[in-house]
């Protein structure tokens, strides 16, 4: 059994708040991912990181940030929430160079 | 770059009946390929993976062989459930380029009726 976890698992929000979305894995995963997820389903990469203090941007521009300061913990950090963040946010994590990715259950964010 | 491509759904099918979904790939390295399941409301699940040419992965009656010559992982069960009703994902992950995330094709939703 995987052990990556989000919190919150839902999550309505007002227009220009702060949130923070967490992410955290107990398996020391070097890797950790964030995928945006439409309604149509398609999974888009949005950060990653291969290890401590790296991050990098995915294919798709987000207006969030996230940081590495911790193995086990890769928050997503958005600054200011409009109606156009409302998705499913997917935290995942893996080992080494071509490993299987651990999903955790996802975070359902509604901004209104 | 590195892509993933996936028949589109959804696909409908009945209790027993046959699945294919297909899957092609193409990639600079030497991929590792995987498909992942996700079940309403919950986040993605690995199915099944082949890390080298003419692997097989299977699980739960799945299965899918990795093939270099036609650059594709097709994914197959020879009497779904309607259990069995969910999106389905298509990866791959290419060890040549060291730290390269996963790269998944958009997903074909399988509805099963009984």
């Amino acid at each position: 059994e995987a052990d990556i976890y989000q919190i919150p698992r839902y999550l309505v929000i007002g227009t220009g708040k702060k949130i923070t979305l967490e992410c955290s894995q107990t398996m020391g995963h070097d890797k950790m991912y964030w995928y945006q997820q439409d309604p149509g389903m398609e999974l888009h990469l949005i950060h990653y990181s291969y290890g401590v203090n790296s991050t990098e941007k995915g294919d798709l521009s987000s207006e969030s940030t996230v940081s590495r300061i911790r193995t086990e913990h890769f928050p997503l950090t958005l600054e200011s929430a409009r109606p156009s963040h409302t998705s499913q946010y997917l935290c995942a994590s893996s080992a080494g160079t071509g490993g299987s990715a651990f999903f955790g259950q996802g975070t359902r964010l509604t901004v209104v | 770059g590195d892509s993933v491509t996936q028949m589109e759904g959804p696909v409908t099918l009945s209790e027993e009946a046959f699945l294919t979904i297909n899957c092609t790939y193409t990639a600079t390295g030497y991929p590792s390929l995987f498909w992942y399941v996700q079940y309403p409301g919950e986040g993605l699940q690995l199915l099944l993976k082949a890390t080298k040419a003419d692997d097989k992965g299977s699980n739960k009656g799945f299965e899918a062989t990795y093939r270099k010559e036609t650059t594709s992982f097709h994914l197959e069960k020879g009497s779904v459930q309607v259990s069995d009703s969910a999106v389905y994902f298509c990866a791959l992950s290419d060890r040549g380029q060291a730290g390269t995330a996963l790269i998944f094709g958009k997903g074909t939703t399988l509805s099963v009726s009984s």
